[in-house]
């Protein structure tokens, strides 16, 4: 079954533990993104990648790093999480990139996150 | 630097009505759009995607129409029905730079039986 799938759904932790969410596509797609919701500002785009080693910053990038090492697997890592990173996580894939080629966005279930 | 915003925020129907959502952005500079529909602690699923040189893009009971000129696109709903409650939003692409997508806040559908 073609999906972008994210670990763990939940994960509660402390300020300052180093943190990894994953996020894989099987569907070979070129693009990966991530992204917080939080409630009163929507959808916000953390990190993005076009391809293999080539990642770019979104709109809220801070306190925030990414790798793209292979093509299905695009981590997210908070190296030293903060009560203001509490947010549900998304990952999303597709084929092309937006803005470059016509194909829709594949989402995650997402990732809860909780810093205390 | 692109805004989009969504009217109604929550939108409250009876069984059968036809209804029109409403999304509109700052920069016009666009690639393509899409509308989305994100069920309570789900994901979002894309549900139609409409390229700047299009008007209009159609799947099932579902019309999205897009005026790039303005800044404008809507998602028309017919027959609406309870299984369609979600939430609704919009993300216009950049095709100035290619990569960064900016949602709208949404408009939160509820249909009643």
């Amino acid at each position: 079954e073609a999906q972008v799938t994210q670990n763990p759904r939940y994960l509660i932790t402390v300020t300052g533990k180093k943190l990894t969410v994953t996020c894989s596509q099987n569907m070979n797609h070129e693009y990966m993104s991530w992204y917080r919701q939080d409630p009163g500002l929507g959808l916000r785009q953390i990190y993005y990648s076009m391809n293999v080693e080539v990642t770019d910053k979104g709109d809220v990038p801070e306190g925030y790093k990414v790798s793209r090492k292979e093509k299905r697997n695009f981590p997210l890592i908070l190296e030293s999480p903060s009560p203001n990173q509490t947010s549900l996580y998304f990952c999303a894939s597709s084929f092309k990139v937006p803005g470059q080629g016509v194909s829709p966005l594949h989402f995650g279930n997402g990732t809860r996150l909780t810093v205390t | 630097k692109q805004e989009v915003t969504q009217i109604p925020a929550a939108l409250s129907v009876p069984e059968g009505e036809n209804l029109v959502l409403n999304c509109s952005f700052t920069d016009s500079a666009i690639y393509n759009l899409q509308w989305f529909r994100q069920d309570p602690g789900k994901g979002l699923t894309s549900l139609l995607l409409i390229q700047s040189s299009q008007r209009e893009q159609t799947s099932g009971r579902l019309n999205a129409s897009l005026d790039k000129s303005s800044g404008r696109s809507t998602l028309y709903i017919a027959a609406s029905q309870p299984g369609d409650s979600a939430t609704y939003l919009c993300a216009p692409s950049s095709n100035t730079n290619a990569g960064k997508s900016t949602f709208g806040d949404g408009t939160t559908l509820t249909v009643k039986p």
